[in-house]
């Protein structure tokens, strides 16, 4: 199985200010013939279902702020948030979609300083 | 917008049956692979099993490999999860998601509320 590991666990970061995440896979999520990584990532509040906010490392969904972008490449991916607002105090997962069992990362909390 | 209702979820003592249903509206059902995924109490996601937009093409996590069927049926825009012999540790909130593409190797661009799934004696 594809382990995936995200840091920091937990982020508090001032209104207005970037929040950083980070998420790493033990083996490569790039799928060479099309040269797509197979990784997605997830906004999760409470009591709400997930919310696809990145795939494929760096497409934003639509519907998504701009303020969020997914960065990297092969086994190493960021999530910025980059201008942080109330709304995305919630739990941000990510996951890999290149090999089964499709795994998430661990979760990191992103809360308001 | 995508809609996405599960039911079937409950209290069933271990070694039991449940099955889960999906019922999905407005996008087109068949053209969608379809994915199941869980979060037990105070725990993280994990996926479950996922099926193809056809139906033709099932796939499991080795937690759940030989007790659990992923199916659907595109007429009825319907995605069901068959479980069986149920342990403990399959209580969790068991959510129905839909694919991105055709393909099961997709993100899940949109998530159900969700069913709860208890196995307790």
């Amino acid at each position: 199985d594809i382990v995936m590991t995200q840091s920091p666990d937990s982020l508090a970061v001032s209104l207005g200010e970037r929040a950083t995440i980070n998420c790493k896979s033990n083996r490569s999520v790039l799928y060479s013939s099309n040269n797509k990584n197979y990784l997605a990532w997830y906004q999760h509040k409470p009591g709400q279902p997930p919310k696809l906010v990145i795939h494929w490392a760096s497409t934003r969904e639509s519907g998504v702020p701009d303020r969020f972008s997914g960065s990297g490449s092969g086994t190493d991916f960021t999530l910025t948030i980059s201008s942080l607002q109330a709304e995305d105090v919630a739990l941000y997962y990510c996951q890999q979609y290149f090999s089964i069992p499709f795994t998430f990362g661990p979760g990191t909390k992103v809360d308001i300083k | 917008e995508v809609r996405l209702v599960e039911s079937g979820g409950g209290l069933v003592q271990p070694g039991g049956s449940l099955r889960l249903s999906c019922t999905a509206s407005e996008f087109t059902f068949g053209s969608y692979a379809m994915t199941w995924v869980r979060q037990a109490p105070g725990k993280g996601l994990e996926w479950v099993s996922a099926v193809t937009n056809s139906g033709d093409t099932t796939l499991y996590a080795d937690s759940v490999k030989g007790r659990f069927t992923i199916s659907r049926d595109n007429s009825k825009s319907t995605l069901y999860l068959q479980m069986n012999n149920l342990r403990a540790e399959d209580t969790a909130l068991y959510y129905c998601a839909k694919g991105s593409s055709a393909s099961s190797y997709s993100s899940a661009d949109w998530w159900g509320q969700g069913t709860l799934v208890t196995v307790s004696s």
